[in-house]
């Protein structure tokens, strides 16, 4: 079957730390990725995808990368700040067009200043 | 774009209570989700529409839930009797169907059943 782990939180990072939260996969053919973020009180928003192997994505100065040989996309960025505090999740779609995301179980990420 | 819209944001209700969750997704979407979110179990897919029609709903948890969409515009989703255990933060997303475009979510109506 399809599914998403991430590594588990909290992650406790001063301002301007690199930050790296892993996550794998189990598919079967080739899905498509995701970084979803949800801040206090609010839904979830699209940070960031990769619809194919190999693909970097980015947005805000988080990075990923599709790595089908690892099975992995794991979520980085070189500095964050306070304001990135929030939890992430990582995500998939089997390769069907209009299915329903698979989720990991989110990482808390809590940046100070 | 108003974005998906959810009501009521919070809702406490007593055990035994019949509980309406509804959504507006966003104009031009014809895919629809329902997710719930606990801390034990994380996010999970209930159920998802395609142009009206429900398409999965084997994340349902039982026959006291039941989610309906009339019209492309506006979807519900109803726990009856809801119980402690329903207590969760209820999230309802849009996209296209047929594409791998972001799904869209609603800022979520966080239930508390007594």
């Amino acid at each position: 079957g399809n599914s998403v782990t991430q590594m588990e939180g909290p992650v406790t990072l001063s301002e301007e730390a690199f930050l790296t939260i892993n996550c794998t996969y189990t598919a079967t053919g080739y899905p498509s990725l995701f970084w979803y973020v949800q801040y206090p009180g609010e839904g979830l928003q699209l940070l960031l995808k990769a619809t194919k192997a190999d693909d970097k994505g980015s947005n805000k100065g988080f990075e990923a990368t599709y790595r089908k040989e690892t099975t992995s996309f794991h979520l980085e960025k070189g500095s964050v700040q306070v304001s990135d505090s929030a939890v992430y999740f990582c995500a998939l779609t089997p390769n069907q067009a209009g299915t329903a995301l698979i989720f990991g179980k989110g990482t808390t990420l809590s940046v100070s200043s | 774009d108003a974005g998906v819209i959810q009501s009521p944001r919070h809702e406490v209700t007593e055990m035994g209570q019949e509980v309406t969750l509804r959504c507006k997704p966003i104009s031009g979407h014809n895919s629809l989700f329902w997710y719930r979110q606990t801390m034990m179990r994380g996010l999970e897919l209930l159920i998802y529409f395609n142009n009206n029609v429900p398409i999965d709903d084997s994340g349902m948890p039982e026959d006291r839930f039941s989610a309906k969409m009339p019209n492309a515009s506006f979807s519900t989703l109803k726990i009856q009797p809801s119980e402690p255990r329903d207590s969760a933060v209820y999230f309802c997303a849009s996209n296209t169907h047929g594409s791998y475009n972001e799904q869209f979510f609603g800022p979520g109506t966080r239930l508390t059943v007594l």
